[in-house]
This record gives structure tokens, sequence and C-alpha cells, in this order.
């Protein structure tokens, strides 16, 4: 069973940098996994920050960048700010279905 | 401007069923893949299962834990997708969404959610 990996949790000061990563239990993400970053407040609907990797959805602010570090796929966060505090879920494409992250609790202060 | 809007969810006993709507516009949905998604309280999200539009097969693929329960269909004419939930159980419970899957990879736009609830 395929099980894609997230830190539970992260903080950032405010005006800071942070990244967070995409991984598999078994093996490396690579852009063939499409990974794309999720965005959610409590009570709301997920919003799609970025998509195949390092592609920006529409009105997405550009401190947020999409890449792959290592063997994992990364969100970075450039000069947070307060209401970037939200859960941010990554998910990876795995041809038939998609597979979440358990989800990063990411706290501003 | 996409949107999309989900109905149907409630309380329901476990072993119950319930059917789930979700009514698309802002775009040329007979050609769009569509796919479900939930998030059970207090959890993550999960994917549920997707269908193809008419054109790439109309076929469907869903998540282990719902195959042989959950079925997904289309009413191309009605700008709806459908989730029938059948044998449902307490670990069902969760907001479902639906979502609009652009090109065939990514889970792009999303609804507002409806809530199902499996409890006796």
């Amino acid at each position: 069973q395929t099980v894609v990996t997230q830190e539970a949790s992260f903080s950032v000061s405010p005006g800071g940098t942070v990244t967070l990563t995409c991984g598999l239990s078994s093996g490396s993400v690579s852009t063939s996994y499409y990974p794309s970053w999720y965005q959610q407040t409590p009570g709301q609907a997920p919003r799609t920050l970025i998509h195949s990797t390092n592609t920006r959805s529409s009105g997405v602010p550009d401190r947020f960048s999409g890449s792959i570090l290592g063997n994992k796929a990364a969100l970075t966060i450039t000069g947070a700010q307060a209401d970037d505090e939200s859960d941010y879920y990554c998910v990876l494409y795995m041809g038939s279905a998609w597979v979440f992250g358990g989800g990063t609790k990411l706290t501003v202060l | 401007e996409v949107q999309l809007v989900e109905s149907g969810g409630g309380l329901v006993k476990p072993g119950g069923s319930l059917r789930l709507s979700c009514a698309a516009s802002g775009f040329t949905f007979s050609d769009a893949w569509m796919s479900w998604v939930r998030q059970g309280p207090g959890k993550g999200l999960e994917w549920v299962g997707r269908i193809k539009s008419k054109g790439s097969g109309g076929t469907t693929d869903y998540a282990a834990p719902v195959k042989g329960r959950f079925t997904i269909s289309r009413d191309d004419s009605k700008n709806t997708v459908h989730l029938q939930m059948n044998s449902l159980k307490i670990e069902d419970t969760a907001v479902y969404y639906c979502a609009w899957i652009v090109p065939a990879t990514i889970l792009h736009h999303w609804g507002q959610g409806t809530l199902v609830t499996v409890s006796s």
C-alpha cells in the first residue's frame, strides 16, 4: 500500500520561509506523479495552490512555489503571512488513483 | 466561473444508502473527468473515486475502502455527477467533495462539500 508522507506540523515566523515536503514510504517522488498542493482552513474546501510539481494555480501569490527536492515534492512559502496559517495537503497521481498525504498543520507565529 | 455544488448529504444508519449529487457549471461537463474526495471529522483528505468522460470511455476507478459499495455515475444532460453509497459504515462519515479533474491528473476545482453522517 502506497503511503504519502508529510510533516504533521511546522511553524514559521511572519516573513520567514518554510518548506513543506511530500514523500513516499517507498521510493522517490518525481514529476511523473504530478504532485499537487492544497491549502485548507477550518470549515472550508481545499484550495489548489500548486499542481504538476510547480505550476501555480490562478490567483495564487508567487510566494508559494513547488519543486522536487531530493526524493520529495516540496512546497515553499517565502515571506509567510499570518493568513498562511492553514493545513496543507499534497497529493500524488498514481495512474488510476490519487493518494493524499496526511497533511501539515502550519502555524505562523 | 467554474462552480461545483454538492447535495444529498445527511444522516443515515449503518448499512443504509445515500446518493450524493454534484451539479457543475462554467465548463464543458461532457468532456470532464470528475472525482469524489472525502474528509472524515478531524482527518485528512481521502480520494474516493473517479469517472472519466464518456468520450474517454466513461470508466470508473475507486479507492479500496469503498470499492464494491460506492458507484460513481454521470448525467451529462444535467451536468451532474452522482455518488451512490451503499452498505454505509460509521467510518464513511465525512464531508464529501466533488472535484473537476484537469486535464486528467489534477484534482483542480473543488466544490464546497456535503456532510454525510453514518450513525445509529
